[in-house]
């Protein structure tokens, strides 16, 4: 089984549109993140949610909105989308709590917007 | 807030060397530093980490070293194989536990 699932694995859409991408986790982790990478492959956090509950918002534009219906799933949805939003999107998951744990990541939703 | 130098960018390396990336953070309240592993076209993956109350920890043909007085940290890999080859990212965690990550090092295996 998939520990940290995202759909749709690639997007391809023009520019102006609404898009959303999937992420869910079996692992029982609290702790959820969105991160963009770029072609550089520099890896951006955007959102991380502990329990449902939005803990970090980067500076992300406002078209940007993750939802988190449950402590397993954190879903990404993108409003009027511009070119400069094709990256690739990663969700990933961590346990909480005192000392940092490290991540499990999704295998990736590359988006190009054209 | 947490600023992670990672360097060199790309690393060029013949099958059998070893190699070696190297990170410096800013920020003396980090005390989890990770290191990831991502294969072209794939996902990063945790390949090893430390914390701050330890110096150096190994896994086989990799190793991490931790030095916090100068606040930098390595990843050794001893005896490359070209599977070996991928871009590696290191991160160091603080109080937030939200990990910041190097701009990443591309590591090329010639066999």
């Amino acid at each position: 089984d998939t520990a940290v699932s995202q759909t749709p694995k690639y997007l391809v859409t023009q520019m102006g549109n609404d898009k959303s991408i999937k992420c869910e986790q079996n692992l029982g982790h609290d702790t959820m993140y969105w991160y963009k990478q770029d072609s550089k492959k520099f890896l951006k956090i955007m959102f991380s949610y502990n329990n449902k509950e939005l803990i970090i918002n980067e500076t992300v534009p406002n078209r940007f909105s993750p939802k988190s219906p449950d402590k397993a799933h954190l879903n990404l949805h993108i409003n009027s989308l511009e070119l400069g939003d094709s990256a690739v999107y990663f969700c990933a998951s961590s346990p909480s709590g005192q000392g940092g744990y490290g991540y499990t990541f999704g295998s990736g939703t590359r988006l190009t917007v054209v | 807030g947490e600023n992670v130098e990672q360097h060199p960018s790309t690393l060029s390396v013949q099958e059998g060397d070893s190699a070696v990336i190297k990170c410096t953070y800013s920020d003396s309240a980090s005390n989890y530093f990770p290191w990831y592993k991502q294969e072209l076209g794939k996902r990063p993956q945790l390949i090893i980490d430390i914390r701050s109350n330890v110096g150096e920890k190994k896994d086989q043909r990799i190793a991490v070293t931790l030095n916090k007085t100068a606040k930098h940290f390595s990843l050794h890999i001893t005896e490359t194989q070209p599977e070996d080859s991928a871009v590696y990212f290191c991160a160091a965690a603080g109080g937030s536990y939200i990990p910041t990550f190097g701009r990443g090092t591309s590591l090329i295996v010639h066999p």
